[in-house]
């Protein structure tokens, strides 16, 4: 079965840093592109990043280019997030969800549960 | 850029049929995806390629494109169904783009 697990959230000042994780099992972690997706508390989803099987290819929404970085370590079934000059518009639910296909961004299929970041002073 | 536009809400009864839209430019050109999102939950695919429904996912929901409209049915609405629905497609850089969300209330 399919299961993955966010961490790494939590309160951090305006201008700070954190790392995201996301644990994945059940699948062959190698064979298929990751996303980030966050959302508000109380408000709709926004697609964040998106990396390809291999770590080769990566892709950002504009709120957040420059920002944060999508990275994986595939020896250790991983996904991470990190991000830099956080905003406090910033602060959300994140999730990593997991696509079909290996390459570029399709559609997700399966998700974590989220890990909450709260970006204030 | 690329918006994906969706009605707020939607209220039906149990039993009748729900039509949740989503619109955006030449939306037919891409396919649209269906997340349903229930309060305190991560989201779940209901319709995945304008209308191909997932295992698990009951044969009431269903989905089309076209032109620059996708459309979400729900023939015999049930109380469960009642949450949050968003669709998904991508721009033409590959770079995701959600649907505002809407809610549907199924009393």
């Amino acid at each position: 079965e399919v299961y993955m697990e966010e961490s790494g959230g939590g309160v951090i000042q305006p201008g700070g840093s954190l790392r995201l994780s996301c644990a994945a099992s059940g699948f062959a972690f190698d064979d298929y592109g990751m996303h980030w997706v966050r959302q508000v508390p109380g408000r709709g989803l926004e697609w964040v990043s998106f990396i390809s099987g291999d770590g080769g290819f990566t892709y950002y929404a504009d709120s957040v280019k420059g920002r944060f970085t999508i990275s994986r370590d595939n020896s250790k079934n991983s996904l991470y997030l990190q991000m830099t000059s956080l905003r406090t518009e910033d602060t959300a639910l994140y999730f990593c969800a997991k696509d079909v296909i290996y390459q570029k961004p399709y559609y997700f299929d399966s998700w974590g549960p989220g890990t909450l970041v709260t970006v204030s002073s | 850029s690329f918006e994906l536009t969706q009605s707020p809400s939607v209220s039906v009864s149990p039993g009748q049929t729900a039509k949740i839209t989503c619109s955006g430019a030449a939306l037919s050109k891409r396919y649209a995806h269906w997340y349903q999102q229930k309060s305190g939950q991560a989201p779940v695919l209901v319709i995945y390629e304008d209308n191909r429904r997932p295992s698990g996912i009951p044969e009431r929901f269903s989905g089309s494109n076209s032109g620059t409209m996708a459309t979400l049915t729900i023939i015999g609405a049930q109380v469960e169904d009642g949450a949050d629905y968003y669709c998904y497609s991508k721009d033409s850089s590959d770079r995701g783009v959600f649907g505002g969300g809407t809610k549907l209330t199924v009393l």
